[in-house]
Parts: structure tokens; C-alpha cells; sequence
């Protein structure tokens, strides 16, 4: 029963590239939640997904980033033309329906923008 | 405005000593959550309280909730070396989005 998966681990990009984030939920749950967290921060929220519909996008840059959670495969979270100030962890999390339980989150994919 | 404000921001400790975390939060809520964050590491939840509770309880950890104050409190007791990490409180509704708090720095020493 494997948790949040979430690859890369550990992604650098040069100024100008495309980053691509992968997130693969827990089997049985249908929401995805991505989160963006700064060195001795807290974690913002960027983006809420179920299958096939962004549901909130309330924290997400209204340029370069996107996120998709497609009916088959992984939650993509996608920032293009990165800035050094993209640099930093990014979490996904995912939940059943109803959050009794909380969420369970995955490793983060730490982002180094050069 | 964030939600879930923690204090103190740092915490440091004698192992074996309890250790008291404060959360407040500014809006109404349906639950209130607590994560513990392994320095390099992702979240792990630790306990949820719904907002008609007052007190809940997980091993060594108490959370209390007091919704006429709006704020939260993690006792962890007994503190082990293992217990550092960062806490963090999260407020929400439903299957909707958490808001974090910054956190608290716990160091256990031995």
C-alpha cells in the first residue's frame, strides 16, 4: 500500500526551463492538493484537483504554472520558463472524500532553479 | 489572510520534558489538524479535531481546541530525542484545501 508517490526527489533547472512535477496518489484517493514550501516556511497552498477538474486554484501563479490530474495517470504539476524564485519544495497531498484522516502527503520534489 | 498561526516559533526542550504548542486561526473551521514535518521531509499528519470537540487525544499527544478563542493546543509528553522536527497546525473545511500555519521548531536535546 504505497503512499504519495512524488518524483522527481530532487529537480534542477536552468532559468528559462520547464519543470514538471509528477504526483501519483494514494490508491482510493480522488483529491490531489499541491503545496509549495520555502526554506523555514510554512506550506502554501497552490492547487486542489480531483479527476479531470481543477476544483481550486486559488494559490497558483496565474502565469507559467498549471496543474492537471488526468483521468489516467499521475497529478502534473507544470511551471514554464522557471525563475530562481520558483526554487523551493513542493508537496502533494492526497485525500479520500471525506478528510477524517487528514491528508497524506508525499516526499516533496525539491526544485533548484540555477 | 493565513490561517494558523503557531507559537512559539521555536522550542527547545530537555528530553523527557513536555512540550506545549499554540495555534490560533482566524475564521471559522470544521476541523483543525496537526503535522509534524522531519527536516528534508514531507508532512505527517498527527491528529485531526473536528470543531465540536474540545479535546482529543494519540499516544503521548493531547490536542485541545477552543473554538471561542479560536486556538489549538499540542501537548507532546514525555519528549523523545525522535520528536524534533516542525509542527504545524492546519485549519479547513471539508474536503477542501488546508491553510498552514509557519510552524514551531522543536529541538528535544538528550
Amino acid at each position: 500500500n504505497a503512499g504519495v508517490m512524488q518524483n522527481p526527489r530532487h529537480l534542477v533547472r536552468r532559468r528559462g526551463q520547464e519543470a514538471r512535477l509528477r504526483c501519483s496518489p494514494m490508491k482510493g484517493h480522488s483529491h490531489v492538493y499541491w503545496y509549495r514550501q520555502l526554506p523555514e516556511e510554512g506550506l502554501k497552498f497552490m492547487v486542489y484537483l480531483q479527476k479531470e477538474n481543477i476544483i481550486d486554484e486559488s494559490g497558483m501563479p496565474k502565469e507559467r504554472f498549471s496543474a492537471e490530474f488526468p483521468k489516467e495517470g499521475p497529478s502534473i504539476l507544470r511551471i514554464q520558463q522557471v525563475v530562481r524564485g520558483d526554487s523551493a519544495a513542493y508537496f502533494c497531498a492526497s485525500s479520500p472524500p471525506a478528510t477524517e484522516n487528514g491528508y497524506t502527503f508525499g516526499s516533496g520534489t525539491r526544485l533548484t532553479v540555477v | 489572510s493565513q490561517q494558523g498561526e503557531e507559537d512559539p516559533q521555536a522550542l527547545s526542550i530537555q528530553e523527557g520534558e513536555n512540550a506545549t504548542m499554540n495555534c490560533s486561526y482566524k475564521t471559522s473551521i470544521n476541523n483543525l489538524q496537526w503535522y509534524r514535518q522531519n527536516s528534508g521531509r514531507g508532512l505527517v499528519h498527527l491528529i485531526l479535531i473536528r470543531s465540536n470537540e474540545r479535546e482529543k487525544h494519540s499516544g503521548r499527544l493531547r490536542v485541545t481546541l477552543d473554538t471561542s478563542k479560536k486556538s489549538s493546543s499540542l501537548l507532546i509528553t514525555a519528549s523523545r530525542a525522535a520528536d524534533t522536527a516542525s509542527y504545524f497546525c492546519a485549519t479547513g473545511k471539508g474536503a477542501q484545501k488546508l491553510v498552514f500555519g509557519q510552524g514551531t521548531r522543536l529541538t528535544i536535546n538528550p
